[in-house]
């Protein structure tokens, strides 16, 4: 039973592109979360989905970023004209109810 | 959520006991306390919740005072790879619309 697996690990993106981050749950898994960590910072709640559906998203910035989780394939983040002040480790979390959170390796975003 | 109090660092030697604490004055009846840890650069990784009862499992242990306002993570025989940032975080039971609220965590440092 694979874990909950992110792509890519590592992101490279001029100023102004958009950068998409993948996340696909744990097999059973229908609630997905994603966290962004600032260097030497902590983590930070963005948005919660389940499939088709935005639940909370009261962590992600007003403008840029968006999410969503499409009934079939992986959940998506997206953010749009990238700036350097989004250069993070974006997390993701699947859990299904009843269950704790697992929890991916990361994606790393660096905007040049 | 309720917040929670953690040291911001400690030191322990490798083979002993690290005792790690959290303060928890305001929790709620109905919130669980759960402790996660983040090895450096990566997703965080679940160690163990608990109610009331103190709880053990195969990586560690958590003791709960009896009012219920403080705990303590027990990892039995530190090792070297046991060096992360520890999270303690309060949480209203299992659900899965409940989000985990990261809070600065204590950095463990596991010396030789």
């Amino acid at each position: 039973n694979a874990g909950v697996m992110q792509n890519p690990r590592h992101l490279v993106r001029r100023r102004g592109q958009e950068a998409r981050l993948r996340c696909s749950p744990m097999k059973g898994h229908s609630h997905v979360y994603w966290y962004r960590q600032l260097p030497e910072e902590g983590l930070k709640f963005m948005v919660y989905l389940q499939k088709e559906n935005i639940i909370d998203e009261s962590g992600m910035p007003k403008e840029r970023f968006s999410a969503e989780f499409p009934k079939e394939g992986p959940s998506i983040l997206r953010i749009q004209q990238v700036v350097r002040g989004d250069s993070a480790a974006y997390f993701c979390a699947s859990s299904q109810q009843g269950d704790g959170y697992t929890f991916g390796s990361g994606t790393r975003l660096t905007v040049v | 959520d309720a917040k929670t109090t953690q040291p911001p660092s400690m030191d322990c030697a490798e083979g002993r006991a690290a005792n790690l604490p959290c303060n928890h004055s305001t929790i709620s009846g109905n919130e669980y306390v759960y402790w996660y840890r983040q090895i450096h650069s990566q997703g965080p990784q679940y160690i163990i919740h608990g109610l009331k009862n103190n709880e053990t499992n195969e990586m560690a242990s958590l003791i709960i005072t009896e009012d219920r306002k403080s705990s303590t993570l027990i990892l039995p025989h530190a090792t070297l790879r046991d060096t992360a940032v520890y999270y303690c975080i309060v949480r209203v039971g299992n659900n899965a619309g409940n989000m985990l609220t990261f809070g600065g965590g204590t950095r463990l440092m596991v010396k030789p």
